[in-house]
């Protein structure tokens, strides 16, 4: 059974602060998507990662999958109160049917 | 932009009786999914469908449930008998081929009394 771990489960800091939130598993995925969910609502997805080492960057978002594709982490720069809400990330374990194993979230609050 | 749509958006249902939720995929995916969120929990793969037939399912997926997908654009999940632990948040899911984004729709939560 792959599992996914997400730390910290909950963050709370400042408006302007920098934050780092991880996803990490002994297993290898194929591809990393980072989604974040408002309560009540379904997943939206952010990004995805899909090759070892890789970096992306979503204005002041920055998401890396690590070089065995088995972590990735998520930095918020200057983060701001619009931030706030649940981060996941889920591992696809490709094959025929790329189902999504989640991670339980981080559930960040941007505090004005 | 396309979305994953689902009704009802809440459903209320008795202990053993039958329930249909119902998605609409976006229109040029192949990929469809069905996970579920219990309260305060992650959200879990139940099932998925690929040219009109499961590929595959997980543990949670017993005889109870029922997956269709009668029209070519509607996909549904049955539960033939709900119990209290079906009370959940239910997200559908679909996906092209070769992308490997899968987009959830807004979910049906379903309680169980």
């Amino acid at each position: 059974t792959q599992l996914l771990e997400q730390s910290p489960q909950f963050l709370s800091i400042q408006e302007g602060e920098n934050l780092t939130v991880y996803c990490n598993s002994s297993s290898v995925f194929s591809s990393l998507q980072w989604y974040r969910q408002e309560p009540g609502e379904g997943p939206v997805l952010l990004v995805t990662v899909v090759t070892g080492g890789e970096v992306k960057k979503l204005k002041r978002l920055t998401f890396q999958f690590g070089d065995a594709r088995k972590d990735s982490s998520l930095h918020i720069t200057a983060a701001q109160p619009g931030d706030t809400g649940l981060y996941l990330c889920a591992g696809e374990s490709g094959g025929s049917n790329y189902k999504l194993t989640f991670g339980k979230g981080t559930l960040l609050t941007v505090n004005p | 932009e396309p979305e994953v749509t689902q009704t009802p958006s809440h459903q209320v249902t008795q202990m053993g009786q039958e329930v249909i939720l119902r998605c609409v995929p976006i229109s040029n995916h192949l990929y469809f999914y069905w996970y579920r969120q219990i309260l305060g929990q992650k959200v879990e793969f139940l099932v998925s469908f690929y040219n009109n037939e499961i590929s595959e399912k997980s543990e949670i997926f017993d005889d109870q449930f029922s997956v269709e997908r009668p029209d070519g654009s509607n996909f549904t999940l049955k539960i033939r008998s709900t119990k209290l632990e079906d009370s959940a948040m239910y997200f559908c899911a679909s996906r092209r081929t070769e992308l490997y984004e899968q987009y959830f729709g807004p979910g049906t939560r379903l309680t169980v009394t």
